[in-house]
């Protein structure tokens, strides 16, 4: 079964500019979050989707949204680009209930603000 | 979710059991404990979980003390490519880790010696 896939893997973008990000969650699984590593905060937790609807919000400023469609595939949007912004965004998906809900990382896309 | 407590830093030899501490003395009786690791700047990957009974997979044992306030992560033949830093999470399951999702501490950084 193949695992989540992100893409790009990388990116460089300039302050003020926009970015948009991909997930695409393992096959069966309608679960997405997103998270932003950085050196200083760690891992912290976005959102989660499921069946299209954002289920759960981290404390992230409204520069930071996302969408899931209809086929679980999953995108992340920051607007106006920080400095500040730079970090490993990481997605995982995972089932939905007690039993089948462990949540499955992909690689990261590394996004770089200069 | 309960807190959690690792050290931040532990050596092992490659060959020896790696055997990796954490607390979690307000672990309620539904929360699960579970062990990502993530080697740098790959996302984090998920090793195995648990309730209350101790659990083995391919890659690790998880021992579960019987008042579920502590737990060891084993992995049995540690080699070069464990290196990583290992994250113990407690979470209801069902929940994605909850309204904040899966909360990340620090871990601990392991470093396998040749």
């Amino acid at each position: 079964k193949a695992g989540v896939t992100q893409t790009p893997r990388y990116l460089i973008k300039t302050r003020g500019q926009q970015v948009t990000l991909s997930c695409s969650p393992i096959s069966g699984h309608r679960s997405v979050s997103w998270y932003q590593q950085t050196p200083g905060q760690g891992l912290q937790f976005l959102f989660e989707y499921f069946s299209e609807t954002q289920r759960n919000k981290g404390n992230f400023p409204g520069r930071f949204s996302g969408r899931q469609f209809s086929n679980s595939r999953s995108e992340m949007n920051v607007s106006t680009l920080e400095l500040g912004d730079s970090a490993l965004y990481l997605c995982a998906s995972r089932g939905w209930g007690s039993r089948t809900d462990t949540q499955y990382f992909g690689p990261g896309t590394r996004l770089t603000v200069l | 979710d309960a807190k959690t407590t690792q050290p931040p830093s532990m050596d092992c030899a490659e060959g020896r059991a790696a055997n990796l501490p954490c607390n979690h003395s307000t672990i309620s009786g539904n929360e699960y404990v579970y062990w990502y690791r993530q080697i740098h700047s790959q996302g984090p990957q998920y090793i195995i979980h648990g309730l209350k009974n101790n659990e083995t997979n391919e890659m690790a044992s998880l021992i579960i003390t019987e008042d579920r306030k502590s737990s060891t992560l084993i992995l049995p033949h540690a080699t070069l490519r464990d290196t990583a830093v290992y994250y113990c999470i407690v979470r209801v399951a069902g929940t994605g880790g909850g309204a904040d999702g899966l909360t990340f501490g620090k871990g601990t950084h392991l470093i396998i010696q040749p």
